[in-house]
């Protein structure tokens, strides 16, 4: 089975702290997604990467960056913490574009800025 | 009109009973489709993929519509173990964008 593992199951953090949430899929996938989802909005997408080193947009990327510098793994950086980044952050990864509709999660991090 | 819209619910529903709910979405363009199921403060899951002639998979069977560019999902028998949100995911045929509906929950009551 594809584990995608996320560093951190809760995490609490001050404003303008910078955080680093971490994400390792164990299955050689291309393809790597970092989404957050708030009630009533549903899951919105950050920053998504295709291969080692590249990185796109998503939807919402304002006070976001994200590093991908190993193919196993995705990063999710918020430089400067606020608390409209209060919200669960699911990593998620696929094996190419051919099937990048399926998506394999993370469990989340439930990540409180205070 | 927004990309992918779903009832929100929640449905309330007996066990056993059948239970159908349905997605559209305003991309005609969209060319792949598919069920996610997410259970309380879990990630969400593949539930199935929905194909032109329909797909069946067990109690759940999924249906496209592209005349009227909309997705279905029926519950058969429902069980207690049916209860979460179910997320319909559609990808766009631009840059390959996948969209998430924000999900229908589902309660089955005992």
């Amino acid at each position: 089975d594809v584990k995608v593992t996320q560093s951190s199951r809760y995490l609490v953090k001050r404003t303008g702290e910078k955080v680093f949430l971490e994400c390792v899929q164990d299955m050689d996938h291309e393809n790597m997604f970092w989404y957050r989802q708030d009630p009533g909005l549903g899951l919105r997408l950050i920053y998504f990467s295709y291969d080692v080193k590249m990185k796109e947009k998503g939807d919402i990327p304002e006070g976001y960056s994200v590093s991908r510098e190993k193919k196993e793994r995705f990063s999710l950086i918020l430089e400067s913490a606020s608390t409209n980044q209060t919200s669960m952050y699911l990593c998620a990864s696929s094996p190419s574009w051919a099937t990048n509709e399926k998506l394999f999660f993370g469990s989340g991090t439930q990540l409180s800025v205070l | 009109r927004k990309e992918v819209e779903q009832d929100p619910g929640p449905f309330n529903v007996p066990e056993g009973a059948t239970v159908a709910f349905n997605c559209t979405y305003s991309n005609s363009a969209s060319q792949s489709f598919f069920w996610y199921r997410q259970d309380c403060r879990k990630e969400p899951k593949l539930l199935m993929s929905v194909y032109s002639s329909g797909n069946e998979d067990g109690r759940f069977t999924a249906q496209l519509n592209r005349a009227s560019q909309y997705i279905s999902l029926l519950i058969r028998d429902s069980k207690l173990s049916d209860s979460a949100t179910y997320l319909c995911v559609v990808n766009e045929n631009r840059d390959d964008k996948i969209i998430f509906g924000k999900g229908t929950r589902l309660h089955i009551l005992p």
